[in-house]
């Protein structure tokens, strides 16, 4: 069982929005900005889409936001395209040096 | 560019060792702090280990502490993981991982290992 909570799967047409929910508690999530959201494809290594919340890396969609309330953080995902159909993963800095992932979310293009 | 190969991984059997070497290139490893994460076969990611820049601090999960080390050599720009006591639940996808601020940015393609009798 994963530290932070994430819906097994989500799902949305082209063109649609999909949020993806990462509930912590104060001690991860809730305490620190330092949450971020990963995509992986099958059999290939987690590419990180957001951190510091919602920031993204350079040569990331902006179709990628995020946000954080309270012990809550969320992926949006905005004008969905089939390459998006992956799996994604929240991850906090859990203080002590120590960090969380969620269980994960797949995200299907229907 | 940032590359991060991970190598040592294969099949061990129960109560084993195995050590895994992360071979970085591309950036100053000897200012980034580096983790372990691991993948179960179909499962989540989970957080094993994280080193500090000098190698002079480590912090473990619960479920490795005692008999995963993780080590580096910045002359050599190689992360390890020395992992003693192998269980079957430790059989997963092990990946090398290099920390910006408190967040796993650059990931590598990862080294499987199988623990089973």
């Amino acid at each position: 069982q994963s530290v932070l909570t994430q819906p097994r799967s989500v799902s949305g047409s082209p063109g649609q929005s999909v949020t993806i929910s990462c509930t912590g508690r104060s001690s991860d999530v809730g305490g620190y900005n330092y949450v971020s959201w990963l995509q992986q494809y099958p059999g290939k290594a987690p590419k990180l889409m957001l951190f510091d919340v919602g920031k993204r890396p350079s040569g990331v969609p902006d179709r990628f936001s995020g946000s954080k309330y309270g012990n809550t953080a969320s992926l949006t995902i905005s004008g969905l395209q089939a390459e998006d159909e992956a799996d994604y993963y929240c991850c906090s800095y859990a203080g002590s040096y120590t960090w969380v992932f969620g269980g994960g979310t797949k995200v299907t293009v229907l | 560019e940032v590359q991060l190969v991970e190598s040592g991984g294969g099949l061990v059997q129960p109560g084993g060792s195995l050590r895994l070497s992360c071979e970085a290139t591309g950036f100053d490893f000897n200012i980034y702090w580096m983790h372990w994460v691991r993948q179960a076969p179909g499962k989540g990611l989970v957080w094993v280990s994280r080193i500090n820049s000098a190698g002079s601090n480590t912090t473990y999960a619960d479920s490795v502490k005692g008999r995963f080390t993780i080590s580096r050599d910045n002359a050599e720009d190689t992360l390890y993981l020395q992992m003693n006591s192998l269980r079957v639940d430790d059989t997963a996808v092990y990946y090398c991982v290099r920390d910006t601020k408190y967040q796993l940015q650059s990931w590598g393609q990862g080294t499987l290992v199988t623990v089973s009798p």
